[in-house]
């Protein structure tokens, strides 16, 4: 699976849009974006997904550069909920049971 | 959307006993299932790939005799931690699939203290 590249930390003011960059420069053609978060103590939650569109659901959304070489997770209006460790992951769905590789993350607070 | 439930959240056992831990699949049927841990301020690491009906699949350097993944029905997986030392205290974390292009979801975890 790609690797990739995320910040290792991030603040953001309650209320405001929350934007996670992350980087997958060698991302092939069959795989997939995700993101996951991890508030502490907890199983990783799966936020959201995509391939080469930009994708929305109730949490967030998913914004794809074209080239596929970047992924940028906006969660609209952060609350203090939002605060934890957010993991971007490529994963190829050729086959089934393909597994999910973590790296460090990104930790983003959310501030008062 | 896709619930897995993982049975304890917390033990707390002694040195050279033994330690099961449950993943279930409540909603979905799992062919595979995945089994992580993690140590404090690290992120997550792959041990093994739990496959239904056949042998599970150890990352390099994961022992598999300390380690036994059972995968003996397409809604349960279990890890046993066998004959645990203080250095297997950790926190373990299973997710599994309903399909091989669904999301992977995650149980809540299981914190095993071994003293």
């Amino acid at each position: 699976d790609a690797k990739t590249t995320q910040p290792p930390s991030m603040d953001c003011a309650e209320g405001r849009a929350a934007n996670l960059p992350c980087n997958h420069s060698t991302i092939s053609g069959n795989e997939y974006v995700y993101w996951y978060r991890q508030i502490h103590s907890q199983g990783p939650q799966y936020i959201i997904h995509g391939l080469k569109n930009n994708e929305t659901n109730e949490m967030a959304s998913l914004i794809i550069t074209e080239d596929r070489k970047s992924s940028t997770l906006i969660l609209p209006h952060a609350t203090l909920r939002d605060t934890a460790v957010y993991y971007c992951i490529v994963r190829a769905i050729a086959e089934y049971g393909n597994k999910l590789v973590f790296g460090a993350g990104t930790i983003l607070r959310v501030k008062s | 959307g896709a619930v897995v439930s993982q049975h304890p959240s917390w033990v707390i056992c002694k040195s050279g006993t033994s330690v099961k831990i449950e993943c279930r699949s409540l909603d979905f049927q799992a062919t595979t299932m995945f089994w992580y841990r993690q140590f404090p301020k690290q992120s997550l690491m792959l041990m093994a790939t739990s496959n239904e009906g056949s042998k599970a699949t150890y990352e390099q350097g994961v022992e598999k005799d300390k380690f036994l993944i059972n995968h003996a029905s397409l809604t349960l997986s279990t890890l046993t931690v066998t004959s645990a030392h203080p250095e297997d205290s950790s926190f373990y974390i299973c997710s599994g699939g309903s399909s091989y292009n669904s999301p992977l979801h995650f149980g809540n975890g299981t914190r095993l203290t071994v003293t």
